[in-house]
């Protein structure tokens, strides 16, 4: 069975704080990683697809890492803003089921002004 | 452009009853997807269409759940029986093509609810 996991669940921070979370998923046939924002009563928003082993990505004040080797992505938000308030869900895709995203439980992200 | 558009946006249906839920993707995406989405859970991949045709429907949970995309645009997810653990968020989501590195678009979601 194909895990990814997310960490924290939740989080609560302070407007201008700059904070990370973590997804794990199992190294042994991995293909790519996306990440999406999922706001309240709105569509899932892609983020970023990754691949590669030390990939980096960036859009505006929102970016993520991936290490294939071990298992994990990091996702990053500098200067979090009210407006940055979602649910954040990684998903992964493993060889032999190139179309099947397989999420994580999300980590819901509360910016307070 | 246009998004992926899902109706209706909330269903409440009885206990055994049959429901549909459509899918239009975005215009030119030949893959279409179905996940639902239960409480405190990420979304479950259901099926996916390449085409018209179901390459991947390996996450329909039992023979009651069944999906068409007979021209290989719009789709309709068709639960026959409802039971109360079918609740959930079906979320659609279309990409221009197949294999992982293409963003999956996804559309806002249609709540069910059975009683």
């Amino acid at each position: 069975i194909l895990n990814v996991e997310q960490s924290p669940q939740s989080l609560h921070v302070q407007e201008g704080d700059s904070t990370n979370f973590t997804c794990s998923f199992p190294s042994s046939n991995f293909y790519a990683l996306h990440w999406y924002r999922w706001e309240t009563a709105k569509s899932p928003e892609a983020l970023f697809v990754m691949t590669l082993n030390g990939d980096e990505k960036k859009k505006g004040r929102i970016s993520a890492t991936l290490n294939t080797k071990e298992g994990y992505s990091y996702l990053y938000i500098k200067g979090s803003q009210p407006e940055d308030s979602a649910t954040y869900l990684c998903a992964s895709l493993f060889s032999g089921g190139y179309n099947k995203l397989i999420f994580g439980a999300g980590t819901r992200l509360a910016v307070h002004p | 452009g246009a998004g992926v558009s899902q109706t209706p946006s909330n269903k409440v249906t009885e206990k055994g009853k049959y429901v549909e839920l459509r899918c239009d993707p975005i215009s030119g995406h030949t893959a279409l997807y179905w996940y639902r989405q239960s409480l405190g859970q990420g979304p479950e991949f259901l099926i996916y269409f390449q085409g018209t045709g179901a390459a991947d429907d390996s996450g329909l949970p039992n023979d009651r759940f069944f999906a068409v995309r007979p021209e290989g645009s719009v789709s309709t997810l068709k639960i026959q029986r409802t039971e109360r653990g079918d609740s959930a968020v079906y979320l659609c989501a279309s990409s221009p093509g197949t294999r992982g590195l293409y963003t999956q678009y996804f559309g806002p979601g249609t709540r069910l609810t059975v009683l």
